[in-house]
C-alpha cells in the first residue's frame, strides 16, 4: 500500500505571512493524483487543492498552492496571505489512479497567530 | 446539491455494546467509504464500496465490525461488540466515478466507548 507522510505534526504562522506544508508518499505507480484536505476543529473535512501527477505544472487555488516534484516525491502546500480561518488539520492524500483508493497522512494542525 | 449526511453525528455506549452509523452519499456517487479517525491522526479506511459491491475492507475488523450498502446507495456500519479502542468518529465519504474524483465527506460520526 502507499504511504504518506506528513513530518510536521504542527506549524504555526503569522496572520498575512505565507506558510509551507510538508508532505511526501511513497509509490511505484506512475498515474495517481494528490490532494490536500482541511479539516477545521469539529467541521468536515473539505478539500483544499488537487494535482494530477501527469501535469507539470503546479495547481493553484486562489491563495493556495501546491510545489508537486514528482522525482522526490514531494507534494508541499503553501497557503499565502494566511488568515485565521484557516486553522485547522490539513491532511496530505493520494489516491490511485485505478482502484480509487485513498491514503492520507497523519496530518498537520497549523495555528494562525493574530 | 446535497452533501454526505451521516447520522447520529454523536454516541456513547458502554464497551461490549453495539451501535450503528448509517450514511447516504451524494446522489449518484457510486463509490462509498467508511473511514474510522482516532484523535490526533489521519483518516483510516476501513470498507469501500463500489455501488453495492465491496472494493477493499482489508483494514476492517471483521470479528467486530461490519458494513453494508444495500442497492447501492446508503450504507450502514455496524460494531458489535464495542472495544474502547474504538473511540473515534466515523467518517463516510463519497466519490464520483471516473476521472480524478474528490472525496466528499460527512460531517462524521463520533463514537466514545466507556
Amino acid at each position: 500500500a502507499q504511504t504518506v507522510t506528513q513530518s510536521q505534526p504542527e506549524m504555526s504562522v503569522q496572520e498575512a505571512e505565507t506558510v509551507t506544508l510538508s508532505c511526501t508518499y511513497d509509490t511505484s505507480e506512475s498515474d495517481y493524483y494528490l490532494f490536500w484536505y482541511k479539516q477545521p476543529p469539529s467541521r468536515q473535512m473539505i478539500l483544499v487543492i488537487r494535482q494530477e501527477a501527469y501535469k507539470q505544472q503546479n495547481a493553484t487555488e486562489n491563495r493556495f498552492s501546491v510545489n508537486f516534484q514528482k522525482a522526490a516525491k514531494s507534494f508541499s502546500l503553501k497557503i499565502s496571505d494566511s488568515q485565521l480561518g484557516d486553522a485547522a488539520m490539513y491532511f496530505c492524500a493520494y489516491r490511485r489512479f485505478t482502484g480509487n483508493q485513498f491514503y492520507f497522512g497523519t496530518g498537520t494542525s497549523l495555528t494562525v497567530i493574530p | 446539491e446535497a452533501g454526505v449526511a451521516q447520522s447520529p453525528r454523536y454516541k456513547i455506549i458502554e464497551k461490549r455494546q453495539s451501535v450503528a452509523f448509517w450514511c447516504n452519499p451524494i446522489s449518484g456517487h457510486a463509490t462509498l467509504y467508511w473511514y474510522q479517525q482516532i484523535l490526533g491522526q489521519g483518516p483510516k479506511l476501513l470498507i469501500q464500496f463500489q455501488n453495492n459491491g465491496v472494493v477493499d475492507d482489508s483494514q476492517l475488523p471483521k470479528d467486530r465490525f461490519s458494513a453494508e450498502r444495500l442497492k447501492g446507495v446508503d450504507s450502514t456500519l455496524k460494531i458489535q461488540p464495542a472495544k474502547l479502542e474504538d473511540s473515534a468518529v466515523y467518517l463516510c465519504a463519497s466519490s464520483l466515478e471516473p476521472g480524478p474524483g474528490e472525496l466528499f465527506f460527512g460531517e462524521g460520526s463520533r463514537l466514545t466507548v466507556l
